[in-house]
């Protein structure tokens, strides 16, 4: 129940594409759902967190939307860019607890120019 | 320039070696953490610290102690490790009832 489970493993984008990294967790009362960015050579660093009281959070060209009837919450990326080339770890935890945060297996992006 | 500062950035060690990991954070955070990331298991929480007190620790092997001497920093000290403890070990801060974790750029560990 504490899993979070993230796919697809890799994934291929080319320059301009829409990249979507979807992730599906199981313990309920999760309520605070972030996404980590990490670059060949860096730690990972915080992207976009959402919690489950709205629906989409957008920054820039990083969306994430959220289905909680569905236990499910997604990162799309739209104009993908070369630059946008990393590692993506979906997150789960509680808002009272969240230095336990529960990370998903991640997912290599390669965006082609 | 990253706020959680780690060295050695790559160690290479021999199975009956002892070494140690050392974390900083300039940050202000009173929670700091050590992950390891390996293929396998790509973000494993290992050991959590809370205001200097180490209130999370994953069944992580006895071959790795971790130190919290003060808010600012942490030390994970190895001995006797076996090849599959190689990894990328991580350390991270975050502030007590904060939401973001911060991670340095993380330690290559090479166990021979």
């Amino acid at each position: 129940q504490q899993q979070v489970k993230q796919s697809p493993q890799s994934l291929i984008v080319q320059k301009g594409g829409i990249s979507i990294i979807n992730c599906a967790y199981e313990n309920t009362a999760f309520d605070y759902f972030p996404w980590y960015q990490q670059f060949p050579g860096k730690g990972p660093a915080l992207l976009i967190a959402i919690r489950p009281d709205v629906s989409e959070k957008k920054e820039g060209r990083f969306t994430i939307s959220f289905n909680k009837s569905a236990k499910q919450f997604s990162l799309h990326i739209m104009d993908s860019q070369p630059g946008d080339s990393a590692t993506y770890f979906c997150a789960a935890s509680r808002m009272d607890s969240s230095y336990k945060l529960i990370f998903g297996s991640g997912t290599r992006l390669l965006v082609r120019p | 320039e990253t706020g959680v500062t780690q060295t050695p950035r790559h160690l290479v060690m021999g199975m009956t070696n002892k070494k140690s990991l050392k974390c900083e954070q300039h940050l202000g955070h009173n929670a700091m953490y050590w992950y390891k990331q390996s293929a396998k298991k790509p973000l494993e929480l290992m050991f959590v610290y809370s205001l200097e007190e180490r209130v999370e620790n994953n069944s992580v092997p006895s071959r790795f102690s971790p130190e919290c001497p003060n808010s600012s920093h942490l030390f994970l000290h190895l001995h006797t490790l076996q090849p599959e403890d190689s990894a990328l070990y991580l350390c991270a801060s975050s502030q007590l009832g904060g939401n973001t974790i911060y991670f340095g750029e993380g330690s290559w560990l090479t166990v021979v």
